[in-house]
């Protein structure tokens, strides 16, 4: 079983609806964290958490809001989606201090 | 704040042609460097790293070498398959809660 699992894997909605990503890891980590990739620009970071109780905005958290639920799961949403966030989203998980981040599979959201 | 360059893509070469990307980063410190692969339709995954100063990541044949002086950790492989087709990150973590930062991303595609 992967250790790093996103659903949906793929989402098509509409302007204006709310949706929810969600991940969840079994390596028992408890950092943990979600990015968006976009064509030429590599990924950028979202939101990330340290622990349950530790939220912290990313570079581009403008239009999205996290829930850190348990230490293995932790959810991306959006209140209202517009066609820009059309994206690849990635939830990672890792140790912190300068360690390697591991990802789960992407989810393809498209906002028409 | 730090950052990753990366060579900018598509790269395409002929099987069995020596591969090189090129990337240099700005970081306050000394950060950890990585090389991330991603394959058509997958989540990312770690490919190389080196945590100091001259240390030398490898794997499938990849390597880089971390050199602060030029502050570079250039990806290289001697023999490229068709399978190594993907696109490639370079991304650094440093004293910033365990975040990475990614370059754009370089998408080889080797032709057989």
């Amino acid at each position: 079983d992967a250790d790093v699992t996103q659903t949906p894997r793929n989402r098509i909605t509409k302007t204006g609806k709310r949706i929810m990503l969600e991940c969840s890891q079994t390596k028992g980590h408890d950092r943990m964290y979600w990015y968006r990739q976009d064509p030429g620009l590599g990924l950028r970071l979202i939101y990330y958490s340290f622990d349950v109780k530790d939220i912290n905005k990313g570079e581009i958290s403008d239009g999205y809001s996290v829930s850190r639920q348990a230490q293995a799961k932790f959810s991306l949403s959006l209140e209202s989606a517009i066609p820009n966030q059309t994206a690849l989203y990635f939830c990672a998980t890792g140790t912190g201090g300068r360690n390697e981040q591991f990802f789960g599979p992407g989810t393809r959201l498209t906002v028409l | 704040g730090d950052s990753v360059t990366q060579m900018e893509g598509p790269v395409t070469l002929s099987e069995e042609a020596f591969l090189t990307i090129n990337c240099t980063y700005t970081a306050t410190g000394y950060p950890s460097l990585f090389w991330y692969v991603q394959y058509p339709g997958e989540g990312l995954q770690l490919l190389l790293k080196a945590t100091k100063a001259d240390d030398k990541g490898s794997n499938k044949g990849f390597e880089a070498t971390y050199r602060k002086e030029t502050t570079s950790f250039h990806l290289e492989k001697g023999s490229v398959q068709v399978s190594d087709s993907a696109v490639y990150f370079c991304a650094l973590s440093g004293w910033q809660g365990g975040k990475l930062i990614f370059g754009q991303g370089t998408e080889l595609s080797v032709k057989p």
